[in-house]
């Protein structure tokens, strides 16, 4: 296992496309999570997974936005109707569970999302 | 006011220098607290945990005050290679909007 992977790296789309992002965790890790971050701010927080339940979410996170971790292993992000706005970098992280956010997060290298 | 709160900087230092960063956040129920560094278009890697009795890594001593709610960063002999983002991590339990990140302090060391 060699931390968190994502998928695409990159994405460049059209506005009003969909687009889909994967995170695939540290094995181990049973708490993933995804953020947002723009130029200049720090990581913004949009979901949070314990195993496959989604148990917060932001309200960054509109009804085009959705996120799933069907067999709490892997989970995806999915834009509907992209807008401008939605560039940014979407970064995945995962944790250890019961560690009451002691040993902080693992990341993963990210999905830079440019919408055109 | 922000909930976590840093100096942007940039801080531009020649190698060899020491440089510290502060961050201050507003909860007091707050329980954990980290530096992360990030890289230019890379994503944030934990650099070290903070500890109430302060700790040190090498080169890096990270620090907390309780009393006045801010934690700091010191880098001795700055490299080359320290140049980077430092992000200031708080964490006030389990979940995502239980952890909050800084804008963080860009930092440049120069030969």
């Amino acid at each position: 296992d060699t931390g968190v992977s994502q998928d695409p790296r990159h994405k460049i789309t059209k506005r009003g496309q969909n687009v889909t992002f994967r995170c695939d965790p540290i094995s181990e890790h049973n708490r993933l999570y995804w953020y947002r971050q723009t130029l200049g701010q720090g990581p913004e927080f949009l979901t949070y997974f314990q195993n496959e339940a989604q148990l917060e979410k932001s309200r960054l996170l509109s009804d085009r936005f959705s996120a799933e971790r069907p067999k709490g292993s892997f989970s995806t992000l999915e834009i509907q109707r992209t807008e401008q706005g939605d560039s940014a970098m979407y970064l995945c992280a995962s944790s250890l569970a019961g560690d009451r956010g002691l040993y902080g997060y693992t990341f993963g290298s990210g999905t830079r999302l440019t919408v055109v | 006011r922000k909930e976590v709160e840093q100096d942007p900087g940039p801080f531009n230092v020649p190698e060899g220098a020491t440089v510290a960063f502060n961050c201050t956040y507003s909860n007091s129920a707050s329980q954990s607290f980290f530096w992360y560094r990030q890289d230019c278009r890379k994503e944030p890697k934990l650099l070290m945990s903070v500890y109430s009795s302060g700790n040190e890594d090498g080169r890096f001593t990270a620090q907390l005050n309780r009393a006045s709610q801010y934690i700091s960063l010191l880098i001795r002999d700055s490299k080359l290679s320290d140049s980077a983002t430092y992000l200031c991590v708080v964490n006030m339990g389990t979940g995502g909007f239980k952890t909050i990140f800084g804008a963080g302090t860009r930092l440049f060391v120069k030969a």
